[in-house]
């Protein structure tokens, strides 16, 4: 089945590591994507990439990276940077360029920094 | 960028009741989703609907784009809808990404 695979589903670390979060997808699609979740709150994009090797900051940057170097592949990692790190993070996938292409989520991994 | 902002932001109804959830956004769109997440996180592509009307059993949505807003319709509701419902929007100058609602809370008790 196709789908997209986030892993781990929750991940602990200490305060000043950095972690990396992984996100693949086979659906040949596209676009990817990173959201930020907090409790009660909608989601804020952190940064996207519609073809390999290209991306692009969204709302919230500051404090993370990403590489593309594979269509499917899309891994996150929040640095030490990133004052308030602990959230629920969600990856997406899309097609570009086509008509009624709805974003996809995998089920997310939740980052407790302490 | 664009504001999107959805209501009510809590809606409590009884297994059974019909609801309408709204979505207004400020600026013209390309694309306009509504996504359903479950209480375990997971999030459900529910509508792709840019524009006009679509139906999928008990959930039907609108979308009167000239006007900028979006309803979801709920009929008959379960307790399995139950969850958060979010409208996301693509600006039309925004490159294919979506802005998400702050989305509302829906629980359907039994």
């Amino acid at each position: 089945d196709g789908g997209i695979t986030q892993s781990p589903k929750y991940l602990f670390r200490k305060e000043g590591q950095n972690v990396t979060l992984s996100c693949e997808q086979n659906l040949n699609h596209d676009a990817m994507y990173w959201y930020r979740q907090d409790p009660g709150q909608g989601l804020r994009l952190i940064y996207y990439s519609q073809i390999v090797n290209d991306f692009q900051k969204g709302d919230i940057a500051e404090g993370y990276s990403v590489s593309r170097e594979k269509k499917e592949s899309f891994p996150l990692t929040v640095t030490s940077a990133q004052k308030n790190p602990t959230a629920f993070y969600l990856c997406a996938s899309t097609k570009t360029q086509a008509y009624n292409s709805p974003l996809h989520f995998g089920n997310g991994t939740r980052l407790t920094v302490t | 960028g664009i504001q999107v902002e959805q209501s009510p932001p809590d809606l409590i109804l009884q297994e059974g009741a019909n609801s309408t959830l709204r979505c207004n956004f400020s600026d013209s769109v390309n694309n306009l989703q509504w996504f359903h997440q479950n209480p375990w996180g997971q999030l459900i592509n529910l509508f792709y609907i840019p524009s006009g009307t679509k139906q999928n059993g008990r959930l039907s949505a609108t979308t009167v784009a000239t006007e900028r807003y979006s309803l979801l319709y709920i009929s008959s509701s379960q307790t399995t809808d139950s969850g958060v419902y979010f409208c996301a929007v693509e600006e039309e100058t925004s490159g294919s990404r979506l802005t998400f609602g702050e989305g509302t809370q829906l629980t359907v008790n039994p």
